[in-house]
């Protein structure tokens, strides 16, 4: 299967500050690449998807000035949280596809603490 | 709107027994996929198999296998000589055009 990986797996910061949280596909181009939250026990969130050199779209409820999301490359995404709040402490998941693929390919997840 | 339907939070299954996990699912569209995928401890999630909604043969992958009821719109798994390792969140999930739906999930724990 596609691998994809994540970084950091886990990051504490304080309050206020801003956190950037890496997706790569390793083995393959993701022409699309999704985020996630997931909070302990529940289902995925979606927060939104990016297309390769497209702005995201974002779910609605999610604040895209808060949660920056940039699909600059076939195998890179990032998202930043902008002025961290204890609130967005979560585990955040990022998933890639690609044209010939259909189904998603997951990575490992980043556990985000802010203090 | 598409939804997907696990009405089993919790199940548990003797190691090496046999355990089923259901999904329904509801869609208007005629073509998509269906997967199944596990997530452990470790929270990585895992694709365990899938389902292309235009294949009638259900899918089939070592000790996992699925039962597909189109018309129903039903997507179970059943889980065959169960294995400690099987223990693990187990969500459903649907693909309709680029959008992907997941059900709340199914903690499966196998029992020694």
């Amino acid at each position: 299967g596609a691998v994809v990986s994540q970084h950091p797996s886990r990051v504490i910061c304080k309050s206020g500050t801003s956190v950037k949280i890496e997706c790569r596909s390793l083995d393959f181009q993701a022409t699309t690449m999704f985020w996630y939250r997931q909070f302990p026990k529940q289902s995925l969130m979606l927060m939104a998807t990016s297309n390769e050199g497209s702005k995201a779209t974002y779910e609605q409820g999610v604040e895209k000035d808060k949660f920056l999301i940039n699909h600059a490359s076939l195998t890179l995404s990032t998202l930043t949280v902008t002025s961290a709040h204890p609130e967005d402490s979560s585990f955040y998941i990022c998933s890639g596809t690609s044209g010939n693929r259909y189904e998603q390919y997951f990575g490992p997840g980043t556990r985000l603490t802010v203090t | 709107a598409q939804t997907v339907t696990q009405s089993q939070p919790e199940m548990s299954v003797q190691e090496a027994e046999t355990v089923t996990l259901s999904c329904t699912y509801d869609t208007s569209e005629s073509n998509y996929y269906l997967f199944w995928y596990k997530q452990p401890p470790s929270r990585q999630m895992i694709l365990v198999i899938r389902q292309e909604a235009y294949k009638q043969q259900n899918a089939t992958e070592n000790r996992f296998s699925v039962n597909f009821q189109k018309a129903a719109k039903s997507f179970s798994l059943k889980i065959s000589d169960s294995q400690l390792g099987d223990t693990a969140m187990y969500f459903c999930a649907f693909r309709g055009g680029n959008q992907f739906y997941f059900g709340t999930g199914t903690s499966l724990t196998v029992i020694p």
